[in-house]
């Protein structure tokens, strides 16, 4: 069955610009997560949604933000880019609830310039 | 929030060594997974180990969730093995808070 699968892979953005980075969730997975890798912070935990709210947000500020869909497909989006948001962005899904394994995307890498 | 410590944080083998790997928490979790992150920045899971022992192949891993540590071992090493190994918690929240990583480069 299809993993996890991140649009777009690369990308490069210009300093105070916008991005949204996709994620389409293992089918039947209706949590999906998002976390931010840095050489300096590693992984961290940005948000988690099921059946389209909001469930957990990471420390992270107000810029990066997130939707699900009502098909499980999610979005997070980053406004006004900094040079410090450059990072890999990684997608997971999952069954909702303990016990049940957490499987990632190959994530997007997102460059600011 | 909960703290995992990973060691050592990096680790250079011979191909054909076996290693160990150690994760310790801080707290009681209900989710542990290992995974290996590839060249390409993938996270491919490797065990859903909350507490037992599972064995996959030339990897196993062992969870004593009492004394809040778990170990992964890799057996006869090869080169495809290198790359990071990062252990992750959860406290029932589908947050996972990930260690700092193993380097492993296997040498041939």
């Amino acid at each position: 069955k299809a993993g996890v699968t991140q649009t777009p892979r690369y990308l490069i953005k210009t300093r105070g610009q916008q991005v949204t980075l996709s994620c389409s969730p293992i089918s039947g997975h209706r949590s999906v997560s998002w976390y931010q890798q840095t050489p300096g912070q590693g992984l961290q935990f940005l948000f988690e949604y099921f059946s389209e709210t909001q469930r957990n947000k990471g420390n992270f500020p107000g810029r990066f933000s997130g939707r699900q869909f009502s098909n499980s497909r999610s979005e997070m989006n980053v406004s006004t880019l900094e040079l410090g948001d450059s990072a890999l962005y990684l997608c997971a899904s999952s069954r909702d609830g303990p016990g049940n394994t957490i499987y990632f995307g190959e994530g997007s890498w997102l460059t600011v310039v | 929030g909960i703290q995992v410590e990973q060691s050592p944080p990096d680790l250079i083998l011979q191909e054909g060594a076996n290693s160990t790997l150690r994760c310790n928490f801080s707290d009681s979790v209900n989710n542990l997974q290992w995974f290996h992150q590839n060249p390409w920045g993938q996270l491919i899971n490797l065990f859903y180990i909350p507490s037992g022992t599972k064995q996959n192949g030339r990897l196993s891993a062992t969870t004593v969730a009492t004394e809040r540590y778990s170990l992964l071992y890799i057996s006869s090493s090869q080169t495809t093995d290198s790359g990071v190994y990062f252990c992750a918690v959860e406290k029932g929240r589908r947050a996972l808070t990930f260690g700092s990583g193993t380097r492993l480069q296997v040498q041939p």
